[in-house]
């Protein structure tokens, strides 16, 4: 298995654009967490599903963020409007439910400029 | 460039024993190293952090560690093991220094087995 694969690598963009980011977990995974990390706060977890639902998403800053997971092999973190202080590095990880052994993607360097 | 090799992939201890999990790092820069700690179905939880200050540094749940830069290690230990340490502990590196680029570089994990 190729491990999560995260895309794009690297985001650049406008304040006010709407960007997408993409995870695809390990095959058989039915848990996916995506993060946020950033010099100021470290990592943040921002939402977890399980079985392709939503189970925590206390931690998506405002309404500008939204996660969806419409199959077991994909979600996305998308925000609109982007602004600044969103920039950050999105690190998406998968597991299987009930372990603890997560496997991290490489994540995405996310620049709102 | 950076990386993260913890040694162990899985770990196993008896309660009350202690605990040492294994990690080195490759950097070309002063790093930042950080350990985390994961239970089922949670997110992940940060252990200790060490930024340049105390090479010993310790953090919650009796868990510490030691950055020595002469062995480019940075193990995490804890004196006795509780039944509520079973989990999966990640070493992690981020670059330091005036080309911090802030992402982190995660090690592949190790499995920690407390038993009774």
């Amino acid at each position: 298995d190729a491990g999560v694969i995260q895309s794009p690598r690297h985001e650049v963009t406008e304040m006010g654009q709407e960007v997408t980011l993409r995870c695809k977990p390990i095959s058989g995974h039915n848990s996916l967490f995506w993060y946020r990390q950033t010099m100021m706060r470290g990592l943040e977890l921002l939402i977890y599903f399980n079985n392709n639902v939503p189970i925590d998403d206390s931690g998506m800053p405002e309404d500008r963020f939204s996660a969806k997971m419409p199959n077991a092999s994909f979600s996305t973190l998308k925000i609109q409007p982007s602004e600044p202080r969103d920039s950050a590095v999105y690190f998406c990880a998968s597991t299987l439910e009930g372990s603890a052994k997560a496997f991290f993607g490489q994540g995405t360097r996310l620049t709102v400029v | 460039a950076q990386s993260v090799t913890q040694l162990d992939s899985h770990v196993s201890v008896s309660e009350g024993t202690p605990v040492l999990l294994r990690c080195n790092y490759s950097s070309s820069y002063s790093p930042s190293l950080f350990w985390y700690v994961q239970h089922p179905n949670k997110g992940l939880q940060l252990l200790l952090k060490y930024t340049s200050a105390a090479t010993l540094v310790k953090g919650i749940n009796g868990f510490e560690a030691e950055f020595k830069k002469s062995e480019t290690s940075f193990h995490l230990t804890k004196p006795s093991a509780h039944m509520s340490d079973a989990a999966e502990y990640f070493c992690v590196v981020t670059m330091g220094g005036s080309s911090n680029t802030g992402k982190l570089i995660f090690g592949q994990g190790t499995t920690l087995q407390v038993k009774p």
